[in-house]
């Protein structure tokens, strides 16, 4: 049962493009979750989606930043016209519908923008 | 309010205890977490506890919650090298289906 699956590992994009990120939750899990952690800092919670439903997306910056969980596939977190301060490193993570044993993280993204 | 807080270092001689302190101020959590991520790496949960615990104990990791002073601890007995690491506390209202609040991390340093 492989894990949470992020890709790609390492993102480099210029500014003003476009930066996809991906996730692929646990088999089983149909609750996805994006953090951001900037350098040095702990992990800010950015949205909360279901099977192609956006729960809570209250972390999310409101211009720039976009997140879907489709039926099939992976959830994906797009930036748009990215900029410096957007360098960070982007978890996803997911659980199960019920539970309480906390969230399995994936290794995360690493976008650096140039 | 939401807000968790953590020392941001601490260094411990190898096969001493570590003890990892954090401070939460929403009294309506449900659940506390301990995460620890390594360099490069993701977040690895470590162990977590319900509210209406006051400890739970897993091998050489020991939590103790003091709920009325909303402080929170990790205790590693008999440190080891492998146990550098960054070590995050988060709280969740209702479980693992909630948006966690992460504090910033604890940086600890296991020397010989």
């Amino acid at each position: 049962n492989a894990g949470v699956m992020q890709n790609p590992r390492h993102l480099v994009r210029r500014r003003g493009q476009e930066a996809r990120l991906r996730c692929s939750p646990m088999k089983g899990h149909s609750h996805v979750y994006w953090y951001r952690q900037l350098p040095e800092e702990g992990l800010k919670f950015m949205v909360y989606l279901q099977k192609e439903n956006i729960i809570d997306e209250s972390g999310m910056p409101k211009e720039r930043f976009s997140a879907e969980f489709p039926k099939e596939g992976p959830s994906i977190l797009r930036i748009q016209q990215v900029v410096r301060g957007d360098s960070a490193a982007y978890f996803c993570a997911s659980s199960p519908p019920v539970g309480s044993d906390g969230y399995t993280f994936g290794s995360g993204t690493r976008l650096t923008v140039v | 309010g939401e807000d968790v807080e953590q020392s941001l270092f601490l260094s411990v001689r190898e096969g001493d205890s570590s003890v990892i302190n954090c401070t939460y101020t929403d009294s309506s959590s449900t659940y506390l977490y301990w995460y620890k991520q390594e360099p490069g790496a993701g977040l690895q949960l470590l162990t977590y506890i319900f509210s209406n615990m006051d400890m739970k104990q897993d091998q050489r990791l020991t939590v103790l919650l003091n709920k009325k002073d909303k402080h929170l601890s990790l205790r590693i007995a008999d440190t080891q090298t492998g146990d550098s690491a960054i070590y995050f506390c988060a709280e969740s209202k209702s479980g693992g289906y909630n948006k966690l609040i992460f504090g910033a991390g604890t940086r600890l340093a296991v020397h010989p």
